[in-house]
């Protein structure tokens, strides 16, 4: 069965400084991952994903994600953080043929100015 | 075009009455998803369809719960006999095609308040 664990559910960082989200994954098989980021009282919105080949994924507003099977992580990185980056961050993976996403209890984002 | 909707975006209930939460996919998409986000429990898998194929129930909490989708696209999720343990908010998502690295599009959500 797979299973996602993101470490910290609360994280606050300095605008400008780097963000790093983590996240780890279980998965008998090879998985697909993904990063999705929820504003308030919106609906989840993909920020970039994982499939096959290259292991550094790059995504939308500047975040990248690197897939470590050896570490079985997928951490979100960004360089420099934005106010509007403030919002929720999920982790997700699904594997093979299999319908549905398992995510992880979600990281919230702060920015601090 | 247009994205993933979902309505109503809120309801409040009582406990003890039913409820039917409306999602339409976006066009042409086949697989469709039921999401429950909850403070207590995250984001757990409902129910899923993917094209005429019988659903995947397997994320039903009960047999309150139900769904169905109609002609392949617009499904209607129904929640009998609520609880205060049902409030939450249900999303829906919807892709291309199922699994895989396929990105599921999600929409706004419904919030429901069991009183």
């Amino acid at each position: 069965a797979q299973s996602v664990t993101q470490l910290g559910s609360h994280v606050s960082v300095s605008e400008g400084a780097l963000v790093l989200l983590r996240c780890n994954y279980s998965s008998s098989v090879p998985p697909y991952l993904f990063w999705y980021v929820q504003y308030p009282n919106q609906g989840l919105q993909l920020l970039l994903k994982y499939t096959t080949g290259a292991t550094l994924v790059k995504g939308i507003n500047g975040f990248e994600a690197e897939f470590k099977k050896s570490e079985t992580s997928f951490h979100l990185t960004k360089p420099s953080a934005h106010m509007s980056d403030a919002a929720e961050y999920f982790c997700a993976v699904r594997s093979g043929s299999q319908g549905n996403l398992i995510f992880g209890k979600g990281t919230k984002l702060s920015v601090k100015p | 075009g247009a994205g993933v909707s979902q309505s109503p975006s809120n309801k409040v209930t009582e406990k003890g009455k039913d409820v039917e939460l409306r999602c339409d996919p976006i066009s042409g998409h086949t697989a469709l998803y039921w999401y429950r986000q909850s403070l207590g429990q995250g984001l757990e898998f409902l129910i899923y369809f993917q094209g005429n194929s019988a659903p995947d129930k397997s994320g039903l909490p009960s047999d309150r719960f139900s769904a169905e989708r109609t002609g392949g696209s617009v499904s209607t999720l129904t929640i009998q006999r609520t609880q205060q343990e049902d409030s939450a908010v249900y999303l829906c998502a919807s892709s291309l095609t199922p699994g895989g690295g396929n990105e599921q599009f999600f929409g706004p959500g419904t919030r429901l308040t069991v009183l």
